[in-house]
């Protein structure tokens, strides 16, 4: 099975902030590469496919990147809204696998 | 616009099983691959299989194929996934998810139900 592994498992900003969130994946899986937020008992929300094509209704404040195995998640100008844990998921071989989240909490 | 409607709560004792649906209402259900992915409480997403309702055969994950089972209705559109030989460590809560292209059996996620919770427990 193909590792994805997030760093940071956590982080803390403050409204306002840029924050980046980096995806590695034990393989090369291209650009199949998925990005979901997860509120506290909430379902996930599909974010970005493909690395770095936003799902129709996404805010432009949310951009991906990436090819290979080196990933990113940015997120400007944060918003009270946007404090959530982060999931990324690579959709290459299967089984599909997920990174183990990034918690990104008001400082 | 498509939504995922889950079953409710359940509460089972270890060794019986559980069958969790998701139906789904305004637009194609059975052209796109419907995932079952699992959340165990403060714990990660981990995949459990999948199912493309027209062509019908369903992949699981390896380590729960010998327990799980994941079908689809399309004259209801409706999908379902059934673990059986409960255990403890199967409490979660239970989501399925809609892929994003037609006829893409690997593919990322675009909708997701609002989560079913499994609780076993004697």
């Amino acid at each position: 099975d193909i590792q994805m592994t997030q760093s940071p498992s956590s982080l803390s900003a403050s409204v306002g902030d840029r924050v980046t969130i980096t995806c590695r994946a034990s393989q090369d899986i291209s650009n199949y590469l998925a990005w979901f937020q997860q509120k506290p008992g909430k379902a996930p929300k599909s974010l970005i496919y493909a690395a770095s094509r936003l799902h129709s209704g996404v805010p432009s404040k949310f951009s991906g990147s990436g090819s290979g195995t080196d990933f990113t998640l940015t997120i400007t100008s944060l918003q009270p809204e946007d404090f959530a844990t982060y999931y990324c998921q690579q959709y290459h071989s299967s089984p599909p696998t997920f990174g183990q989240g990034t918690k990104v909490e008001i400082k | 616009q498509v939504q995922l409607v889950q079953s409710g709560a359940e509460v089972k004792k270890p060794g019986s099983s559980v069958k969790v649906s998701c139906k789904a209402s305004g637009g194609t259900f059975n052209n796109y691959a419907i995932n079952w992915v699992r959340q165990a409480p403060g714990q990660g997403l981990e995949w459990m299989g999948g199912i493309i309702p027209i062509l019908g055969a369903a992949k699981y994950a390896q380590k729960l194929q010998a327990r799980v089972t994941i079908t689809a209705d399309a004259s209801t559109n409706t999908a379902y996934m059934e673990l059986r030989s409960l255990r403890s460590e199967d409490t979660a809560v239970y989501y399925c998810a809609r892929a994003h292209q037609l006829l893409t059996e690997l593919d990322s996620l675009k909708m997701w139900g609002q989560g079913t919770m499994v609780t076993v427990s004697s």
